[in-house]
């Protein structure tokens, strides 16, 4: 049971540049969300979604965007890479009540 | 202000003594939370959850809510060195299905 996977696990990017994370869970949760963390500031949620063909924002969406494909997957995209989004980003997903399960985290250095 | 707060410690205490993290939230309309323990490098675990007033015991663990002061704490009794991580504390924001954390709380357990 392979549970939340992330890929990739680690990535550097130059300023300006896009990419995509991606995230899978076969736990067949409704809920799945995107947070980031950074030294001090906890985890800081960036978006949810509460099931198939439904995103909202969280606390920092600004210079993300989200989709959510299936009930499986849950992808986070960053359109023009700043050094601001250096960052480790959590995937995570839950059965609807807020206990969520967390993938491995992506390692994001933007250049 | 963020929406769930918690001191950050850290917060250092003795083998075998109880290791008091305490959390405020600030939204009304919260009516879940949750605990989650961080080892460095790795990612989030939830360990308590809790949604009525009172306490919730689980092993050495026991989850405290007072929804009149807004106010959630975590008792680790008998702490052992393998409980020195980050505690996040979290809540449902508004009852939304969105999880909001805290900064979270460093937790040193010296032998």
């Amino acid at each position: 049971n392979a549970g939340v996977t992330q890929t990739p696990k680690f990535q550097v990017l130059k300023t300006g540049q896009s990419m995509t994370l991606q995230c899978a869970q076969d736990m067949n949760h409704n809920s799945m969300y995107w947070y980031r963390q950074d030294p001090g500031m906890g985890l800081r949620l960036i978006y949810y979604s509460a099931s198939e063909g439904t995103t909202d924002k969280g606390e920092v969406p600004n210079g993300y965007n989200v989709s959510r494909l299936n009930k499986r997957e849950f992808s986070l995209r960053l359109e023009s890479a700043a050094p601001s989004q250096t960052s480790v980003y959590f995937c995570a997903s839950s059965e609807g009540q807020g206990r969520a399960f967390f993938g491995q985290g992506t390692r994001l250095t933007v250049v | 202000q963020k929406e769930v707060e918690q001191n950050s410690g850290p917060l250092s205490v003795p083998e075998g003594a109880i290791a008091s993290l305490n959390c405020t939230y600030s939204d009304r309309g919260s009516q879940s939370f949750f605990w989650y323990r961080q080892y460095s490098g790795k990612s989030p675990e939830l360990i308590m959850f809790i949604y009525s007033n009172g306490d919730k015991e689980d092993g050495r663990f026991t989850a405290q809510l007072n929804k009149a002061s807004q106010y959630v704490s975590l008792l680790i009794r008998d702490s052992q060195p393998s409980d020195s991580a980050t505690y996040l504390c979290a809540a449902d924001s508004g009852n939304t299905g969105k999880l909001i954390f805290g900064q979270g709380t460093t937790l040193q357990v010296k032998p």
